[in-house]
């Protein structure tokens, strides 16, 4: 079957520093994957799309300056979230499938990043 | 952008009753609306979902409608257990986007 593996689960870094979690796909081509922020009580915000062969999509509110995403193959993507800060913290999940819009998302378990 | 209101934000049934949630959105030119659950130290599970070409799905005791005129769609779910307290998550996606995401309905079910 289709997985998505993320890692690492949980992480703490300090005001300031910097940290990086991947996506590993399994069982399917992540020809796009997006990653998603869930702040404390809050929902899943999209922070960029990126589809193999084309140009990463940054939403609002989010930059390449702060979370620089690789996705280099299509079982792979990494993101950076630099320079972290207090509201920065919460739940990272990258969201993987393959073809086109309408196909199903698979999702890691999330990387869940606390900020001291 | 996508736009999605979920509501209500949460419910509290007895086991064996039904829930109904509902969700709409603002881009018509979203296809794909997958619904999700998420429970504490889970990964967010995919429970349903329908495309823009379709009016009704069913899956065991979900069932999703969904209304292209109106961008409405309702999350339908019979025989309530205890294992279905979670809070459940709809979403739209259009080409060119990842998923938006509503903001969640915290569904608690008491046996």
């Amino acid at each position: 079957g289709a997985l998505v593996y993320q890692y690492p689960r949980r992480t703490i870094c300090k005001s300031g520093t910097s940290m990086r979690m991947e996506c590993q796909a399994v069982g399917f081509q992540a020809t796009s994957v997006a990653w998603y922020r869930q702040s404390p009580q809050k929902t899943f915000e999209l922070i960029a799309l990126s589809t193999v062969n084309s140009a990463i999509k940054y939403e609002q509110n989010f930059t390449q300056e702060k979370f620089p995403i690789s996705h280099p193959n299509l079982s792979f993507s990494s993101m950076t979230v630099l320079n972290a800060y207090l509201e920065d913290r919460g739940l990272y999940l990258c969201g993987a499938n393959s073809g086109t819009a309408n196909t199903e998302v698979f999702f890691g378990k999330g990387t869940r990043l606390t900020v001291v | 952008g996508e736009q999605v209101e979920q509501l209500p934000s949460s419910l509290i049934v007895q086991e064996g009753a039904s829930v109904l949630i509902n969700c709409s959105y603002t881009d018509s030119a979203s296809v794909y609306f997958p619904w999700y659950k998420q429970e504490p130290g889970k990964r967010l599970q995919f429970i349903i979902d329908i495309r823009s070409n379709m009016e009704r799905k069913q899956n065991q005791r979900l069932t999703l409608l969904f209304d292209k005129k109106t961008k409405h769609l309702s999350l339908h779910i019979t025989a309530t257990q205890p294992g279905d307290s979670a809070i459940y998550f709809c979403s739209a996606r259009n080409y060119a986007q990842g998923l938006t995401f509503g903001l969640g309905t915290r569904v608690s079910v008491f046996p």
